[in-house]
């Protein structure tokens, strides 16, 4: 089994500023199966990239992901008000990989 | 629309049973693999179970193996999940979510429905 930890835990920023989480896989994620979900507070999860780096559909540029192998990377490159959420990483490809990260809470500073 | 529903949550006692239900709206559900996430108060996104749109391939998450069924009936377009032998710890709110292009590639998720266990 795949674990997936996302640091940091808790990221305290400004509006406007630039956001970096982590996501780091205990082995290799094949094929980049690697995607990143928004969670806004009281709200349902929702995609916002796949691939490690493919914008889903209707997620604005300021979003974007990169990495491959183990490690992988979620920016945001100017936090709106909007964007204050809690972010989950997720390997897929195969419903018994199918693991989430822990999540990274991203507050107003 | 395009949306998931889903219903059937509540308060039941430890070693009791509920049975979930998953709609969708918009659009043609037996067309989708379906998903059952879980997300206990104030806890991370765990996966729970998967259904192919025939229902032939399922599986499920070890924490919950040999006491969750999942199934689906096409006509209805509904997906079902029954749980037995129901644990404190499987108090969470629970999402019913349709695939994209790969397995367990969440596109589309329903609100969910809380189901808590406590005597």
């Amino acid at each position: 089994e795949i674990v997936l930890t996302q640091s940091p835990g808790t990221l305290s920023l400004s509006p406007g500023e630039r956001a970096t989480l982590s996501c780091r896989a205990s082995q290799s994620v094949r094929s980049n199966y690697l995607a990143w979900y928004q969670q806004k507070p009281g709200q349902t999860p929702r995609l916002l990239i796949f691939g490690a780096s493919t914008r889903a559909t209707d997620i604005p540029d300021r979003f974007s992901g990169s990495g491959s192998g183990t490690d992988f990377t979620l920016i945001i490159s100017s936090l709106g008000p909007e964007d204050f959420a809690v972010y989950y990483c997720q390997q897929y490809g195969s419903a018994l990989l199918g693991t989430f990260g822990q999540g990274t809470k991203v507050e107003i500073k | 629309e395009v949306q998931l529903v889903e219903s059937g949550g509540g308060l039941v006692q430890p070693g009791g049973s509920l049975r979930l239900s998953c709609a969708a709206s918009g659009f043609t559900l037996s067309n989708y693999e379906v998903n059952w996430v879980r997300q206990a108060p104030g806890k991370g996104l765990e996966w729970v179970s998967f259904i192919s749109s025939s229902g032939s391939t399922i599986y499920y998450a070890d924490s919950v193996k040999g006491r969750f069924t999942i199934s689906r009936d096409n006509r209805k377009e509904t997906v079902f999940l029954q749980m037995n032998s129901l644990r404190g710890e499987d108090t969470a709110t629970y999402y019913c979510a349709r695939e994209g292009a790969y397995q367990l590639l969440l596109t589309l998720w329903g609100q969910g429905t809380l189901v808590t266990v406590s005597s």
